[in-house]
């Protein structure tokens, strides 16, 4: 099984909620980090967090770690209509300098006006 | 601009028709990868090149060949495409090593084979 699994399969909101999407893993992880994805396009990198991190910021999305837990979650405040996609967890558990990234099923998120 | 280019972007073939996806990025990354998506099973990695003439399998490798003779293309070939290789494909690239290794990705090639 992957990876990273993210919960929920699909979230639906209206605009100005705020949006949550959780990611859980199996081994250790040098980093993780999250990707959107526009209907059918490819994935743009959002932000990334270290195994030594515990929160990180930029712009309205908001990222945790805990480690201990093997759990990662996606915040997005104050959520626009163009925040719709699916969000993808992914971890680097890579070794050696060497670059993998194992991906999630993802979160498909629906923001209505 | 800083990209990952792939071509096609769309594809109907035949089975057992050879076909060659290419994937060229223009930021000097080492490391490229094939994904292939499918519904409900996220990205799953096909090969990877950690730089040039070295490549690796995946976690589904099987039905594909690459090659890296430059560093900027990394080509996906199928020598005879199936049914169950209709998918949508992804290639990206990055750094090879370093905490930061954040992955850029192309548009995406949607394969269907008849």
């Amino acid at each position: 099984s992957q990876q990273g699994e993210e919960d929920p399969q699909a979230l639906s909101i209206q605009e100005g909620e705020n949006a949550t999407m959780n990611c859980s893993y199996k081994t250790s992880i040098n980093n993780l980090q999250w990707y959107r994805q526009n209907s059918g396009r490819g994935l743009v990198h959002l932000i990334l967090i270290r195994s030594n991190e515990r929160e990180k910021h930029s712009g309205r999305l908001r990222v945790t770690l805990d480690t201990s837990k093997k759990s990662s979650s996606l915040l997005i405040t104050a959520s626009r209509a163009a925040d719709t996609a699916s969000y993808f967890c992914a971890t680097d558990a890579s070794s050696g300098g060497y670059n993998k990234l194992i991906f999630g099923a993802g979160t498909r998120l629906a923001v209505h006006p | 601009e800083a990209q990952v280019t792939q071509n096609p972007r769309y594809l109907i073939t035949v089975t057992g028709k050879k076909l060659t996806v290419t994937c060229s990025q223009n930021m000097n990354h080492e490391y490229m990868s094939w994904y292939r998506q499918d519904p409900g099973l996220g990205l799953r990695q096909i090969y990877y090149s950690m730089n040039v003439e070295a490549t690796d399998k995946g976690d589904v490798p099987e039905g594909y060949k690459v090659s890296r003779k430059e560093k900027r293309n990394f080509p996906l070939i199928l020598e005879s495409p199936s049914p169950n290789q209709t998918s949508l494909y992804f290639c990206a690239s990055s750094w090879a090593s370093g905490v930061y290794n954040e992955q850029f990705f192309g548009p995406g090639t949607r394969l269907t084979v008849l």
